[in-house]
């Protein structure tokens, strides 16, 4: 069984700190997904990555897809409480069915003004 | 509105008793999803229909659950005789093809409550 291991589980922080979200599993993934998930609401897709070594960056949002492309990491600068939320990584693999996307238990954030 | 919508919002049932999620995509999509996450836990697969072809049915977690997709457009999922275990929030997707280069919009989800 494939599994994808988020942490921290939870993080608390004062704006304007900087963050980083680790998202390890011992699988290769053909790509991989972060989400953004706010209460009451579907997960949000902020990137997909797909080749090994891969960086990306969204305004203050940086991911990183690992070399070997087991692991990721997103890393926030400067964080505003509108980052408040659960971010998912969530791993896509080739192997298996177009549609089973193997999800991390996510990040809890809270950035406190 | 443009965007995934699932029905009902909020159910509470007696265990026992059956269920039936409803799930409309964005209209042109061919792929829909369906999601179940749990109090703490990540989002777990349940199952996945493209197009015309036959569903993906593997992440099913017992033959209580069922789902099906009318006309390529609107889906249902059921749940017979409902346990406490179901308790989760289910989440319907979808996206124009495989989520494979393509974006996956998730609805608001139907958070399922059995007591």
């Amino acid at each position: 069984t494939q599994l994808l291991e988020q942490s921290p589980q939870f993080l608390s922080i004062q704006e304007g700190e900087n963050l980083t979200v680790y998202c390890n599993s011992s699988s290769v993934f053909s790509s991989l997904q972060w989400y953004r998930q706010e209460p009451g609401e579907g997960p949000v897709l902020l990137v997909t990555v797909v080749t090994g070594g891969e960086v990306k960056k969204l305004k203050r949002l940086t991911f990183q897809f690992g070399d070997a492309r087991k692991d990721s990491s997103l890393h926030i600068t400067a964080a505003q409480p509108g980052d408040t939320g659960l971010y998912l990584c969530a791993g896509a693999d080739q192997r298996g069915s177009q549609g089973n996307l193997i999800f991390g238990k996510g990040t809890k954030l809270s950035v406190k003004p | 509105g443009a965007g995934v919508s699932q029905s009902p919002s909020n159910k509470v049932t007696e265990k026992g008793k059956d269920v039936e999620l409803r799930c409309d995509p964005i209209s042109g999509h061919t792929a829909l999803y369906w999601y179940r996450q749990s109090l703490g836990q990540g989002l777990e697969f349940l199952i996945y229909f493209q197009g015309n072809s036959a569903p993906d049915k593997s992440g099913l977690p017992s033959d209580r659950f069922s789902a099906e997709r009318t006309g390529g457009s609107v889906s249902t999922l059921t749940i017979q005789r409902t346990q406490q275990e179901d308790s989760a929030v289910y989440l319907c997707a979808s996206s124009s093809r495989s989520f494979s280069g393509n974006t996956i919009y998730f609805g608001e989800g139907s958070w399922l409550t059995v007591v």
